[in-house]
């Protein structure tokens, strides 16, 4: 299968400061990126489902104003969590599509903790 | 609103025992995902099952879809103790967006 990774894999910053996840697809073209959030010993819920060049959209509960997503080329695709609070330690995982594709790849996730 | 249900969502079994995992969801859907997560890392996939009929045997693990009566199950034959992990079920949404079950924590003891 095809290659995805996030940067970093694990994240701790202080409450109020912002926070930057990269999501690449190593070796395809994205069309579709995706955000999920897992909280311990729970599901993945979708955050918002972002295609290249267009603004994402984000799944009802979601604020857009806190969870930047930036999907600026088919291989890229940022999530920035702004002014984080410690409710928002939680598990994030991207996923890619590609136009080839019949699944997702996953990435191997990113741990974010606020103090 | 599509909605995933896996059961059981715990199990614990003896290795060397036989165990059926079911998933059954709410609206038509010819695509199933199987996932395998292991504490504190990401999904690894384990089936894609695109239609109906389908069936996919990988080791110890079989997983087959029914999309008229919209179940999916995972069989576990013969089990061992490195199958202990979290399963997950999947299906597709709108935009491909993936719905997924709340997840099957796995334990196989000796």
């Amino acid at each position: 299968g095809a290659v995805v990774s996030q940067h970093p894999s694990r994240v701790i910053c202080k409450s109020g400061t912002s926070v930057k996840i990269e999501c690449r697809s190593l070796d395809f073209q994205a069309t579709t990126m995706f955000w999920y959030r897992q909280f311990p010993k729970q599901s993945l819920m979708l955050m918002a489902t972002s295609n290249e060049g267009s603004k994402a959209t984000y799944e009802q509960g979601v604020e857009k104003d806190k969870f930047l997503i930036n999907h600026a080329s088919l291989t890229l695709s940022t999530l920035t969590v702004t002014s984080a609070h410690p409710e928002d330690s939680s598990f994030y995982i991207c996923s890619a599509r590609g136009a080839y594709y019949n699944e997702q790849f996953f990435g191997p996730g990113t741990r974010l903790t606020v103090l | 609103e599509l909605k995933v249900e896996q059961n059981p969502l715990f199990l614990s079994m003896q290795e060397g025992k036989n165990y059926t995992i079911y998933c059954n969801y709410s609206t038509t859907s010819d695509r199933l995902y199987w996932y395998r997560q292991d504490p504190g890392k990401s999904l690894e996939s384990l089936f894609v099952l695109l239609s109906n009929g389908a069936v996919k045997q990988e080791g110890r693990l079989m997983a087959s879809l029914d999309t008229k009566a919209r179940l999916s199950t995972l069989h576990i034959t013969a089990a061992v103790h490195d199958l202990s992990a979290t399963y997950f079920c999947a299906v597709d949404g709108p935009g491909y967006a993936l719905n997924f079950g709340k997840g099957t924590s796995l334990l196989v003891t000796p």
